[in-house]
């Protein structure tokens, strides 16, 4: 079971320089998220989606963008990297229903991204 | 005001001790709440889901107060691998929003 899983694992941009970090789950998931951490910080959520071709703002989208063309794909890009984007990047996929206790995230193991 | 704030920490405490983790959330219309467990260099994962009438886990039991927006999480025995981020999650819409989180170090 391959669950949620990210590329690239690490990765180092130049200031004003474009990536894309790439999420996909197997598990059927309708909603998936992307997060920031920063370090000894807690997950900033920056982008989310309830389902292919819908997605929304989080906390902190501001130099992001995200695509969410089919149920297991969910792309996050950075258009001009600047310093403030080195963190490590999680992204997560649930079932997405709101009964108590539902819509526990599966992660993937982080996406380390340094912007120099 | 944080949509979800925790004890600052970080907590350290002999092995077998009891150690209690609180956490509020600022917006009465959250729906889910949830903790999480995070080891260093390492991706989240679910401790447990916290009900209203309050849930245990072995060692780990939950509260949620919805009254005063409160949400709490009591280790017992605690052991060394229990040293950890704790993460209190709160869902809100389709909004998961995560706390800062408490460092928990377990002293041998």
């Amino acid at each position: 079971n391959a669950g949620v899983t990210q590329t690239p694992k690490f990765r180092i941009l130049k200031i004003g320089q474009s990536m894309t970090l790439q999420c996909t789950q197997d598990m059927n998931h309708n909603y998936m998220y992307w997060y920031r951490q920063d370090p000894g910080m807690g997950l900033k959520l920056i982008y989310y989606s309830v389902g292919a071709g819908i997605t929304d703002k989080g906390e902190v989208p501001n130099g992001y963008n995200v695509s969410r063309s089919t149920t297991e794909d969910f792309p996050l890009r950075l258009e001009l990297a600047a310093p403030s984007q080195t963190s490590v990047y999680f992204c997560a996929s649930g079932l997405g229903t709101s009964a108590p206790g539902a819509n526990v995230l599966t992660f993937g193991a982080g996406s380390r991204l340094t912007v120099l | 005001r944080k949509e979800v704030e925790q004890d600052p920490g970080p907590f350290n405490v002999p092995e077998g001790a009891t150690v209690a983790f609180n956490c509020t959330y600022s917006n009465s219309a959250s729906q889910s709440f949830f903790w999480y467990r995070q080891d260093c260099r390492k991706e989240p994962k679910l401790l447990m889901s916290v009900y209203s009438s309050g849930n245990e886990d072995g060692r780990f039991t939950a509260q949620l107060n919805r009254a005063s927006q409160y949400i709490s999480l009591l280790i017992r025995d605690s052991k060394l691998s229990d040293s950890a981020t704790y993460l209190c999650v709160v869902n809100r819409d389709d909004k998961i929003i995560f706390g800062k989180g408490t460092r928990l170090h377990i002293l041998p």
